[in-house]
């Protein structure tokens, strides 16, 4: 089956511009996050969906940063007006459920000039 | 603040030997520890994971062992092949859960033929 996709895998924009990139989800699984690898940095925790509880959004950092999951499924992060220090791979993992297993995408790489 | 760190950036190890890893922490509220590994332009992949009602988990040729005095867990690799060769990061969770995970900046493991 397949697993994980991010759309674009690589995305370079101009300073001030909006971005979104997209996650499709393993089929099936309830649980939807997404992270981000500035240089040098661990994966940091920005936002979590699960199921049709409200999102916790409580790791994403400024206003301009959002993200909606539609019928329960592909998820977009949209960050607005992007900022050089936005630059990082963004990476999505699903799960089924909670307490299971997070598999990830291969990231999209987004580059702001 | 890194709650999760992983001091070594890079290790090489010979073929057949041992490969040990190693990730500390700060929050004491972290109960479940995992071990990832990433391939360059790949998403991470789960490898193992331990909870901290537990000292040491096996599977195969890993082992993950948790010192939760010292708030350290290191991950063994024995033996040693070049399939090994990736980045590790180290991930840590709140309530035995597998959600909002917060990871090391990773370990580059480079097996030596």
């Amino acid at each position: 089956g397949a697993g994980v996709s991010q759309s674009p895998s690589n995305k370079v924009t101009e300073k001030g511009k909006d971005v979104e990139l997209r996650c499709d989800p393993i089929s099936g699984h309830t649980a939807l996050y997404w992270y981000r690898q500035s240089l040098g940095q661990g994966l940091e925790f920005l936002i979590y969906f699960q199921g049709n509880s409200a999102p916790d959004k409580s790791g994403l950092p400024s206003d301009r940063f959002s993200a909606e999951r539609t019928g329960g499924s592909v998820s977009t992060l949209t960050i607005q007006r992007t900022q050089q220090e936005d630059s990082a791979v963004y990476l999505c993992a699903s799960s089924f459920g909670t307490y299971n297993e997070q598999f990830f995408g291969p990231g999209t790489r987004l580059t702001v000039l | 603040d890194q709650q999760v760190k992983q001091n070594s950036p890079s290790l090489s190890v010979q073929e057949g030997r041992i490969s040990i890893l190693n990730c500390d922490y700060t929050n004491s509220m972290f109960d479940y520890f995992l071990w990832y590994k990433k391939y360059p332009a790949e998403g991470p992949t789960f490898l193992i994971s331990i909870s901290s009602i537990k000292d040491k988990n096996e599977d195969g040729r890993f082992t993950v062992f948790l010192n939760k005095s010292a708030k350290h867990l290191s991950l063994h690799i024995v033996p040693s092949q070049p399939g090994d060769s990736a980045v590790y990061f180290c991930a840590a969770s709140p309530n035995f859960g597998n959600e909002k995970l917060t990871f090391g900046t990773g370990t580059r493991l480079t097996i030596i033929p």
